[in-house]
């Protein structure tokens, strides 16, 4: 149990145009999801926390109007990097809370990523 | 402010080697968790353990060992008898526990320690 995916796994884009990545949980409901970017040989830095229902709780630093997030449902997570540059190549990825947590069970489940490039 | 050390950037051993990698967190509260991912090159976060700070009991999954010390603010986890498929790089990470007013499971990740089993 508790399988997130993402899609698409990789994309290529020009300069100038949106890029929407889809995070799903398949077989739990995610009251709560988060976003994450990775530069190479990095470690993981949050960009936002998105709550079904309600709008994103985004980090210091991390652009809202840059960075769209929508989660319409308690499955699915969309992050929109709008007109993408250079510098937003990276490597994104969701994760999503485990609904099974209970008091002292939290443990989020991450998906498998997207390798984004912007020419 | 919660804060998470991996002062192993990387480490190399030869396949069937036993090897430790180290993380020590700080934090102010009373209660929460640890985790411990596996991120193999493909790029997916695998998620290992989740250990909650009041329960110190020592974990062992297989070849896998998990040794918290409270006193010392350590999580450390070792793999016994090392093989080629651990090679990924293996992040430590804390979230604050319910009781300590926290929010909405964020994740503190170390920066991450690339393991390399050599055959």
């Amino acid at each position: 149990g508790a399988v997130v995916s993402q899609h698409p796994s990789r994309v290529i884009c020009k300069s100038g145009t949106s890029v929407k990545i889809e995070c799903r949980s398949l077989d739990f409901q995610a009251t709560t999801m988060f976003w994450y970017r990775q530069f190479p040989k990095k470690s993981l830095m949050l960009m936002a926390t998105s709550n079904e229902g309600s709008k994103a709780t985004y980090e210091q630093g991390v652009e809202k109007d840059k960075f769209l997030i929508n989660h319409a449902s308690l499955t699915l997570s969309t992050l929109t990097v709008t007109s993408a540059h250079p510098e937003d190549s990276s490597f994104y990825i969701c994760s999503a809370r485990s609904p099974l947590a209970g008091r002292n069970q939290e443990t989020q489940y991450f998906g498998p990523g997207t390798r984004l490039l912007v020419l | 402010a919660q804060k998470v050390t991996q002062a192993q950037t990387e480490i190399s051993v030869v396949e069937k080697e036993d090897v430790t990698l180290d993380c020590v967190y700080e934090t102010r509260d009373t209660t929460y968790y640890l985790f411990w991912y596996k991120q193999p090159p493909s790029g997916e976060l695998v998620f290992l353990i989740r250990r909650n700070s009041f329960d110190e009991q020592n974990e062992i999954s297989g070849r896998y060992s998990w040794n918290f010390q409270k006193s010392t603010s350590s999580f450390n986890f070792t793999i016994t008898a090392s093989q080629v498929v651990d090679s990924a790089v293996y992040f430590c990470a804390l979230s604050r526990g319910l009781n300590s007013g926290g929010s909405n499971y964020k994740l503190t990740f170390g920066k991450g320690t690339l393991l390399t089993v050599n055959p």
